[in-house]
């Protein structure tokens, strides 16, 4: 039980363009989700927190315009890349848990994110 | 702002070996402590977690780890490794008191299994 997908595992974009990532809880319903970037060799960054049927809690300095998540269900949560730059290239790992804070997070495989 | 050092980038070990990879944090009071392990094509998975009490705690694939609260440490052993154990290993913090269970974590340790 509690596993969580994503969807696309990679993706490849030109510069300019937006992408979309899905993070689906598959057997639980997640209250809360919470989007990471990871770059190489390094550790997770969390960028935002989303709780179902509200506006994301972003992390100092991400840029919320530009990294735009949707919670809007309890089995769903949606993080668009919008005018993607090579800088955005990244691997992102969403998370979810079942009621919060229950600091029992259960994570996605990731999304490898390649911007050229 | 809490901090997580994982002073091991990689380290090597021949399967049936111990194990003990290094986890030091910075926080004004004791935070939630965790381990978890990435594999490739897989999500980070919880090893263990450490709240309160005995500061000797148990966790899957047979790891423990010990919470030092002298030396702000959390510190993951396995007395005898196996080949399957080769992954990265995340140490990661919360603060008790937050809204929401966020997640600080380590750079991460790979670990490495010689046959």
């Amino acid at each position: 039980g509690a596993v969580v997908s994503q969807h696309p595992s990679w993706v490849i974009c030109k510069s300019g363009t937006s992408v979309k990532i899905e993070c689906r809880s598959l057997d639980f319903q997640a209250t809360t989700m919470f989007w990471y970037r990871q770059f190489p060799k390094q550790s997770l960054m969390l960028m935002a927190t989303s709780n179902e049927g509200s506006k994301a809690t972003y992390e100092q300095g991400v840029e919320k315009d530009k990294f735009l998540i949707n919670h809007a269900s309890l089995t769903l949560s949606t993080l668009t890349v919008t005018s993607a730059h090579p800088e955005d290239s990244s691997f992102y790992i969403c998370s979810a848990e079942t009621s919060g804070p229950s600091y029992e997070q259960y994570f996605g495989p990731g999304t490898r994110l390649t911007v050229t | 702002a809490q901090s997580v050092t994982q002073p091991d980038i990689h380290i090597t070990v021949s399967e049936g070996a111990s194990l003990e990879l290094r986890c030091n944090y910075s926080y004004g009071a004791t935070p939630y402590l965790f381990w978890y392990v990435q594999s490739p094509g897989q999500g980070l998975q919880l090893l263990l977690k450490y709240f309160s009490g005995d500061t000797l705690v148990q966790g899957i694939k047979g790891f423990e780890a010990e919470f030092k609260r002298s030396q702000s440490s959390f510190n993951l052993r396995k007395p005898s490794v196996h080949w399957s154990d080769a992954a990265e290993y995340f140490c990661a913090v919360a603060a008790p008191t937050g809204t929401a269970s966020k997640l600080t974590f380590g750079t991460g340790t790979r670990l490495q299994v010689t046959l």
